[in-house]
């Protein structure tokens, strides 16, 4: 089955800790994005990437960062410096067409 | 600077037509616009793409018309399932990267 993979669904942390989310993907597509989702909002980019081992910051990236070692994996690390961490985390993959392929997500939340 | 704006809500009910239409005034020549839906605790799912005139496909039409400073979907008979947040966006290709920019989306709820 191709597709999208994050995990986990649901992660609890304490402040001060370093978390991080996993997005994999075997749809052998070249562009990974990351957006994070706040309740009753849309979706604000992090990070995305359009090769490996290259990277680009979205619109909310600090606090947070990415590597790109794999075509096939996006880890996303959310730092101590992220202020408000607690959200629904979404990863994406595309093939330089304009559709993107969504993973069911992460949901963080800090305590 | 919004690139999208859509009606926060809207309310039908099972069988009718819904049309959510999305204003774009600044669309540039090379983006396209693309639909998603969104069901709660899930990542979105695209429904349909265009550039110009009307597409359509097995789930829902678009209607652009010719200065593509709007959009309208256009789901035909609703059904309870169809419930879910829908998002319009308008992007193309920059400096080699797509990068869409997602709006608040238009919370549609279908009723019995």
């Amino acid at each position: 089955d191709g597709g999208i993979t994050q995990s986990p669904k649901y992660l609890f942390r304490k402040e001060g800790q370093n978390v991080t989310l996993s997005c994999e993907q075997n749809l052998n597509h070249d562009a990974m994005y990351w957006y994070r989702q706040d309740p009753g909002q849309g979706l604000r980019l992090i990070y995305y990437s359009q090769i490996v081992n290259d990277f680009q910051k979205g619109d909310i990236a600090e606090g947070y960062s990415v590597s790109r070692e794999k075509k096939e994996s996006f880890p996303l690390t959310v730092t101590s410096a992220q202020k408000n961490p607690t959200a629904f985390y979404l990863c994406a993959s595309g093939a330089g067409s304009y559709e993107q392929y969504f993973g069911p997500g992460t949901r963080l939340t800090v305590t | 600077l919004a690139k999208t704006t859509q009606p926060i809500s809207m309310d039908s009910y099972e069988g009718q037509e819904v049309n959510i239409t999305c204003s774009h005034n600044n669309i540039a020549t090379n983006d396209y616009i693309t639909w998603y839906q969104q069901f709660p605790s899930q990542g979105p799912r695209f429904i349909i793409q265009g550039y110009k005139t009307k597409v359509t496909n097995e789930v829902a039409s678009l209607f652009i018309p010719a200065d593509r400073k709007s959009s309208t979907l256009s789901l035909p008979r609703v059904s309870l399932s169809d419930t879910a947040v829908y998002y319009c966006l308008v992007g193309g290709i920059s400096g080699g990267s797509y990068i869409p920019t997602f709006g608040r989306g238009t919370s549609l709820i279908v009723h019995p």
